[in-house]
């Protein structure tokens, strides 16, 4: 299976909006609302941050969206934070049962 | 509150066996999937595969042959056997939760650093 595709990074000022897209296939981001998208900083294990596309974990700030449409899913960071700075993966269910991953994108906060 | 910990060498040589156990506290092993990441360093995440309580397996095309996943509800604990190891084994492994079978993580264990040299 293919990594989803993600751009490998993106920026923003504080108080911006950013967005991270998550391409794939009909079989796994076209085919399933099973996109979840996870959070990483520098040496810690990554955090669920939305689920089934666009939902959020309790506790996630609302400033955290999610979409999809066709194969591509995104990520959408309002009102950016500098504790936003970190690294995101996109993930998905696939038709063969196993999950994928994105390449990951890293976030600076400028 | 849930929590993983991952055990197991640091360091294993080319062409042998690595293997690794993740024993799950505060909370049941039964009726969820439970799956191994890993990490190379500086690089993406990558799923291995996952094992639900029952022992039924799903594993990552790409590594499907050298992997085997195991599960022992009597200690509350998951294994993972990598074969035939080489240096593009070397990765930060982590052992996770999936609540709802599909990809949703929401428990990570710390993650451990496995080394692949002789």
């Amino acid at each position: 299976q293919s990594a989803l595709t993600q751009p490998a990074s993106v920026s923003g000022s504080p108080g911006q909006s950013i967005t991270i897209s998550c391409t794939g296939t009909s079989s796994d981001v076209g085919g399933y609302n099973y996109v979840s998208w996870y959070q990483q900083h520098p040496g810690k294990a990554p955090k669920l941050m939305i689920y089934e596309v666009s939902n959020r974990p309790s506790g996630v700030p609302d400033r955290f969206s999610g979409s999809k449409s066709g194969n591509t899913a995104s990520l959408t960071i309002s009102g950016l934070q500098a504790e936003d700075e970190a690294d995101y993966y996109c993930s998905s269910y696939t038709s063969s049962s196993t999950v994928v991953f994105g390449g990951g994108t890293k976030l600076t906060v400028l | 509150q849930v929590q993983l910990q991952e055990s197991g060498p640091g360091l294993v040589k080319p062409s042998e066996t690595l293997s690794l156990t993740c024993t799950v506290s505060g909370g049941s092993i039964s009726s969820y999937y439970w799956s191994w990441i890993r990490q190379p360093a500086g690089k993406g995440l990558e799923w291995i595969g996952r094992i639900y309580t029952s022992g039924s397996t799903n594993y990552n095309p790409s590594l499907k042959s050298r992997v085997t996943m195991s599960v022992d509800t009597s200690k509350n604990q998951f294994s993972l056997k990598l074969s035939s190891v080489t240096a593009a084994d070397t990765a930060v492994y982590y052992c996770a939760r999936d609540s709802r079978s599909y990809g949703y993580f929401d428990y990570w264990g710390q993650g451990t650093l496995v080394t692949v040299s002789s």
